[in-house]
């Protein structure tokens, strides 16, 4: 059995702020790795798809890296807006196995 | 929008109760996804159906039965349900099968289902 690990659980980070947070996978048999962002009552949102070692991708003010010899990709966020709170839930793999989330709360 | 739709978004049903969730997707995709999330638990996928033929089955009961009439359209039959089985039910879609790993799902709302 797959296991993909986040942390932390949860955050809370007031409006400017950076933060980022970790995804951890097996670093064996590696596929590609997703990242979403969950809002509330609303459908998850696909970030990114990171597929080689050493991947960087931005969107905005979020960027991502990859490390798949050691099995972990990190998700940052530069100066944090209260819109940016929401679950991120990253997935592995090809049979998209997901981590809990770590769920972000901007205080305004 | 994601163009991935769900209906109902929200169900109460009892132990004896039939009922079937609906799941739209406008995107052209050709394969498409169930998942299951109960409280505090990650995402479970469910079913995988790629050009409307099932490919993946992760151990779900018999209880819950999908069906995919063409490559738009992905139904949950529900039957004698249990209150453990009360979690929101995602649906989700994709450009190639998920065997292709790399390609974004792009998901529905969900339904909250409810089991009394």
């Amino acid at each position: 059995i797959l296991n993909v690990e986040q942390s932390p659980q949860s955050l809370h980070v007031q409006e400017g702020d950076s933060t980022n947070f970790t995804c951890s996978f097996p670093s064996s048999n590696f596929y590609a790795l997703h990242w979403y962002r969950w809002e509330t009552a609303k459908s998850p949102e696909a970030l990114f798809v990171m597929t080689l070692n050493g991947d960087e991708k931005k969107k905005g003010r979020i960027s991502a890296t990859l490390n798949t010899k050691e099995g972990y990709s990190y998700l940052y966020i530069k100066g944090s807006q209260p819109e940016d709170s929401a679950t991120y839930l990253c997935a592995f793999g090809q049979n998209f196995v997901f981590g809990p989330g770590t769920r972000l709360s901007v205080l305004p | 929008e994601t163009g991935v739709t769900q209906t109902p978004r929200h169900l109460v049903m009892g132990m004896t109760n039939k009922k079937s969730l609906k799941c739209e997707q406008h995107l052209g995709h050709n394969a498409m996804y169930w998942y299951k999330q109960s409280a505090k638990k990650p995402l479970e996928l469910m079913f995988v159906y790629n050009f409307k033929e099932q490919t993946e089955n992760n151990s779900v009961p018999s209880r819950f039965s999908p069906e995919c009439p063409n490559s738009s359209h992905l139904f949950l039959h529900l039957h004698t349900l249990q209150p453990e089985d009360s979690a929101l039910y995602l649906c989700a879609s994709s450009q190639a099968p998920v065997a292709g790993g790399g390609d974004t799902q792009y998901f529905g709302p969900g339904t909250r289902l409810t089991v009394l």
